[in-house]
Formats: structure tokens, sequence, C-alpha cells
């Protein structure tokens, strides 16, 4: 089955600097790779998602990059906040997979003002 | 913007004991699933159900766990009979044909003592 691997597990930036965090999958099946955002306490919120059939997806100070070849996807924030510190989880789906997302271990983003 | 309902938010029950967890899907979702999120720890997943049948589980649904949409509205996790390592935030999640996207409910926390 599928197996997705994120990195690394906490992550600390100066406010202003940017924030990357990578995941590989093992599925070559799988085409869907949504990276959500969670507060202490709260659901996970879908902040970006990327399909197989792109390599880049950018929204405001949020991209995520895709290389299918390599199995990897990575998340990547710009201008960082105080308010963007959370846990970040990818995942990945597949349409082979019932449409179940498999996690990543999640990484735990602060950013310090 | 439609919302997945879950209650209780939270429940203790005394291991051993039966708990059922609820969840009101997006209405017009076809698609709906169990995960779970140890303290600390990735979402895993638990459970898929599409018209009206299980279409995939993972190893921690075991014979302890079942689930039902017993209506046109409810969606429902049994747990039978509650161990310590039960202990988790669940969420329950909903999402349309067709689409990839997830709509996350805002979990039960269940504290097994």
């Amino acid at each position: 089955g599928e197996n997705v691997e994120q990195h690394p597990s906490t992550l600390s930036v100066q406010e202003g600097d940017s924030a990357v965090i990578k995941c590989t999958y093992s599925d070559s099946a799988s085409n869907y790779f949504p990276w959500y955002k969670q507060e202490l306490g709260k659901r996970p919120q879908l902040i970006i998602d990327i399909r197989s059939n792109v390599g880049e997806k950018k929204d405001q100070r949020i991209a995520v990059t895709l290389n299918k070849t390599a199995k990897h996807f990575s998340l990547h924030i710009t201008e960082t906040q105080p308010e963007d510190s959370a846990v970040y989880f990818c995942a990945a789906s597949g349409d082979n997979q019932g449409g179940k997302l498999i996690f990543g271990q999640g990484t735990e983003l602060s950013v310090k003002p | 913007e439609p919302e997945v309902t879950q209650t209780p938010s939270h429940q203790v029950t005394q291991m051993g004991q039966e708990v059922i967890l609820r969840c009101v899907p997006i209405s017009n979702h076809l698609y709906f699933y169990w995960y779970r999120q140890i303290l600390g720890q990735k979402v895993e997943f638990l459970v898929s159900f599409y018209n009206n049948e299980i279409s995939e589980k993972s190893e921690i649904f075991d014979d302890q766990f079942s689930v039902e949409r017993p209506d046109g509205s409810n969606f429902t996790l049994k747990i039978r009979s509650t161990k310590l390592e039960d202990s988790a935030m669940y969420f329950c999640a909903s999402r349309a044909p067709g689409d990839h996207g997830y709509t996350f409910g805002s979990g039960t926390r269940l504290t097994v003592v």
C-alpha cells in the first residue's frame, strides 16, 4: 500500500523567512496530493492541493511542487508569519485507493516573531 | 459553507464499554470516511464507506469497529469494547463524487479510562 514520508518533523524559522516541507510517496498510482494545516485540537484544514497532471501550484504565499518521477512533493511558504505556526501534514491518494488519504507524519512549524 | 458535523465533541468512557461516534456528512457527498489521530501523531485512515457498504478498511479497523449509515443523513462509528489505546481524536470526512477534496468534521476526542 501507499506510504508517505514527511520531513522535517519540526521546523523553526524567523518571521519573514521561507519554510519548506518535503514529502515522498511510494505508490506511483497516487495522483492527488493535498497539504493540511492543523492547529492544536482542531481539524485538518486543506491549504493547497495538487494533482499529478501539474508540476507546480501557487496560492499567494503558499506553493506546492510535485516531481512524479522522483515521487516527491514539497510545500513552500514564503514570508512566514507567526500565525503560520501549526502542524502541517502532507497526504497522497489515488483513484485505485478508493480516495483514502495516506498522511505523512507531520511537521511542526514554529515561526518566531 | 457546508460542514461535516460530529457529535459529541468529547467523550469519556470506561474501558470495555461501547461507544458510538456520530457524524452528519455534507448532504450531496457520497463517500464517507473515518480517520483517527492519536495525540501528537499523524492522521490514520480507518475506513471508507460508499453505496451503503465498506469499500476499504485499514488494519486498525478490526472486529471491534463497525460503521453504519442508519438513515439518509447520519454516519456512525461504533467501538464495541473500548481499550485504552482507542483514546484518540476521531475525524469523520466526506467528499463528493469526482472530487478528491475532503471536508473534515471537527472531530470527537475519545478518552478511554
